[in-house]
């Protein structure tokens, strides 16, 4: 089944310890790309890639990192999480580029204490 | 001020009934247009995409883009309650490389 894998699907974590939400899609996409989700504020794109070892920032870039050195995986880096990170977060993947459809993952609930 | 402007709701209707659902924004240079629908704890999902102007119809759902007014709308025919989810309209300029997203309008039909 094609699909957008993210893991953890929950996490609750506290100011500081770092941490890393992963994302694996199995469609041979080129393009990823992770959001963060906020009521009232809809979807922002935090970072995104447009190939193997091409990254670069979305909207919302300040605290995280990314990676991609496979093709399949798009992780997401908080070095060093904050209260203000609290949020829903959403790996994408697209065959097109951003512009086009995108294949959402399940969603990744972070809270940071 | 926002670039993509979208009224949260809820907006509450029985079943059976049409439902429209709008989106404005700012920037003229975006060409294609989406709506995507999400249920309660899931991903987002496509459910219509238009280049440009003009109508298109799947089923119960029509999209409508009024590039002039810079406006959006989907319509939902005879709504039933599985059509109960947050929808978020989304739009991009031919030259880039993400999608703009508004903040979504939850929907609820009512049995």
């Amino acid at each position: 089944e094609a699909q957008v894998t993210q893991n953890p699907r929950y996490l609750i974590t506290v100011t500081g310890k770092k941490l890393t939400v992963t994302c694996s899609q199995n469609m041979n996409h080129e393009y990823m790309s992770w959001y963060r989700q906020d009521p009232g504020l809809g979807l922002r794109q935090i970072y995104y890639s447009m190939n193997v070892e091409v990254t670069d920032k979305g909207d919302v870039p300040e605290g995280y990192k990314v990676s991609r050195k496979e093709k399949r995986n798009f992780p997401l880096i908080l070095e060093s999480p904050s209260p203000n990170q609290t949020s829903l977060y959403f790996c994408a993947s697209s065959p097109f580029g951003g512009s086009g459809e995108l294949f959402f993952g399940e969603g990744s609930r972070l809270t940071v204490l | 001020q926002k670039e993509v402007e979208q009224d949260p709701g809820p907006l509450s209707v029985p079943e059976g009934a049409i439902v429209s659902l709008n989106c404005t924004y700012s920037n003229s240079a975006f060409q294609y247009f989406m709506w995507y629908r999400q249920y309660s704890r899931k991903g987002p999902e496509l459910l219509m995409y238009t280049y440009s102007s003009g109508n298109k119809e799947d089923g119960r759902f029509t999209a409508q883009v009024d590039k002039s007014s810079k406006y959006i709308s989907l319509f939902i025919r005879d709504s039933q309650p599985s059509d109960s989810a947050t929808y978020l309209c989304a739009m991009s300029a031919q030259s880039s490389y993400k999608l703009i997203f508004g903040s979504g309008t939850r929907l609820l039909v009512r049995p």
